[in-house]
C-alpha cells in the first residue's frame, strides 16, 4: 500500500491554457473521488469514479472540466481554457471496501 | 441537505493545554462521521472516525464521540504538542458510495 498519489504537485500557467492532473488511486480500490479546496474552505466535492464509470458530478463541475478514469486505475482532470478562479489545491481520494476516503497530496493550481 | 459545521479558528493553545474543537452536523440518514488533519502544503491525512451513535473514535492521543443526541462530534486532546499545529476538518458521509461533506475546518496553533 503506497498510498494516493498526484502529479503534478505543483501547477502555475496562464488564464486560457489547458491543464491535466493526474491521481493514482491505492492499488486496488476501485472508487476515486476528486475534490477541489480553495484558500481557508474544506474540500468539495466534484466528481467520482467506480471503477471506470463516473457516476457522479457536482454542479461545481463546469463543462470546461472533464475527467477520466480509463480501466479503472488511475484518473485525469483535465481543465481547458483555465480562469483565475479556477486556483485551488484539487484533491483525489481512493475508497476500498470501507467508507473511509484515503487522500493524495493534492495538486495547487495557480492560474496567472 | 448535508453540512457540517465547526468552531472558528485559529485556535491558540500552549504546550501541554487541553484541546476540544467542537463540530456539529446535519445529516438525513445515518452518517458516519470523521476528522481529518492537514498540514501546511499536504494532502489530508485520516485522523480518527466513528461510523455509529456511541461510537469513539482515537487516534494519537486525540479522540472524539459520536453523539447522536446533540449532533456533535467534538475533538479533545488532554495535552497538545507544537507537532499538532495544524488545520483539523470535520467531515460525515452518508454511505461508503456517498461523497464526504466537510466543514470549513479550524487551524489549531500550538506554541512551546
Amino acid at each position: 500500500d503506497t498510498g494516493v498519489s498526484q502529479d503534478p504537485r505543483h501547477k502555475i500557467t496562464k488564464r486560457g491554457q489547458n491543464v491535466t492532473f493526474r491521481c493514482d488511486p491505492i492499488s486496488e480500490h476501485n472508487r476515486l473521488y476528486w475534490y477541489r479546496q480553495t484558500l481557508g474552505q474544506g474540500p468539495e466535492f466534484l466528481t467520482y469514479f467506480q471503477n471506470e464509470a463516473q457516476l457522479e458530478k457536482s454542479r461545481l463541475l463546469s463543462d470546461r472540466f472533464s475527467a477520466e478514469r480509463p480501466k479503472g486505475s488511475f484518473s485525469t482532470l483535465e481543465i481547458q481554457r483555465t480562469e483565475q478562479g479556477d486556483s485551488a489545491m484539487y484533491l483525489c481520494a481512493s475508497v476500498g471496501g470501507t467508507d473511509t476516503q484515503y487522500f493524495g497530496p493534492g495538486t495547487r493550481l495557480t492560474v496567472l | 441537505g448535508n453540512s457540517v459545521t465547526q468552531m472558528e479558528g485559529p485556535v491558540t493553545l500552549s504546550e501541554e493545554a487541553f484541546l476540544t474543537i467542537n463540530c456539529t452536523y446535519t445529516a438525513t440518514g445515518y452518517p458516519s462521521l470523521f476528522w481529518y488533519v492537514q498540514y501546511p502544503g499536504e494532502g489530508l491525512q485520516l485522523l480518527l472516525k466513528a461510523t455509529k451513535a456511541d461510537d469513539k473514535g482515537s487516534n494519537k492521543g486525540f479522540e472524539a464521540t459520536y453523539r447522536k443526541e446533540t449532533t456533535s462530534f467534538h475533538l479533545e486532546k488532554g495535552s497538545v504538542q507544537v507537532s499538532d499545529s495544524a488545520v483539523y476538518f470535520c467531515a460525515l458521509t452518508l454511505s461508503g458510495y456517498s461523497t464526504l461533506t466537510f466543514g470549513k475546518g479550524t487551524m489549531l496553533l500550538v506554541s512551546p
